[in-house]
């Protein structure tokens, strides 16, 4: 069974642009979470959702960043216009919401904002 | 205060010992608890979870919670050069949130 896919797995952008990272769960996993890790600040929740629903946004930095799920099998975070101090490795986790909460990682995407 | 703490480390043992890793939370209604492993580059795995007072062992993993104390630590025995990596402590509120709080993680080195 395929783990959490995320893609890409390196970005470099130029400050301004626009930054679209894509996850997919695994198959029958209600939620999904995304995370920022940087050396100093770790590992941070930046939004989770359950059933495709945006359960806890309170971790999302500022307004430049959005977050979609349109289906069970696909997320986006978005960044809008992203700024150097963006530049982190951006996870994507997924769990079943019901009789355990075991958080499966993706592999993570890389960030580089010049 | 931080709400999960752990010493970042590293912490460096011989190979064969045994490594103690150990994290404090501040909320005292956390539920469970979580250790996760990170290779460098790599995502983070989960090892250990528990989610009651005392041990829980697991191979050559043990982890302890103290709710009391507002403590959880792992303990890694026969330690392995294989294990030298970041662990990280994760922690629950529970109450029907999924929201995992996570320590900025402790570096092991296992020296062979």
């Amino acid at each position: 069974d395929a783990g959490v896919i995320q893609s890409p797995r390196h970005e470099v952008t130029e400050m301004g642009q626009e930054v679209t990272l894509r996850c997919k769960p695994i198959s029958g996993h209600n939620s999904l979470f995304w995370y920022r890790q940087t050396m100093m600040r770790g590992l941070e929740l930046l939004i989770y959702f359950n059933n495709n629903v945006p359960i806890d946004d309170s971790g999302m930095p500022e307004d430049r960043f959005s977050a979609k799920m349109p289906n069970a099998s696909f997320s986006t975070l978005k960044i809008q216009p992203s700024e150097p101090r963006d530049s982190a490795v951006y996870f994507c986790a997924s769990s079943l919401s019901e009789g355990t909460d075991t958080q499966y990682f993706g592999p993570g995407t890389r960030l580089t904002v010049l | 205060q931080k709400e999960v703490e752990q010493n970042s480390g590293p912490l460096s043992v011989p190979e064969g010992a045994i490594a103690s890793l150990n994290c404090t939370y501040s909320d005292r209604g956390s539920q469970s608890f979580f250790w996760y492993r990170q290779y460098s580059g790599k995502s983070p795995e989960l090892i250990m979870s528990i989610y009651s007072n005392g041990d829980k062992e697991d191979g050559r993993f043990t982890a302890q919670l103290n709710k009391a104390s507002q403590y959880v630590s792992l303990l890694i025995r026969d330690s392995q050069p294989s294990d030298s990596a970041t662990y990280l402590c994760a922690v629950n509120r529970g109450s029907g949130t999924y929201k995992y709080i996570f320590g900025t993680g402790t570096r092991l080195k296992v020296l062979a």
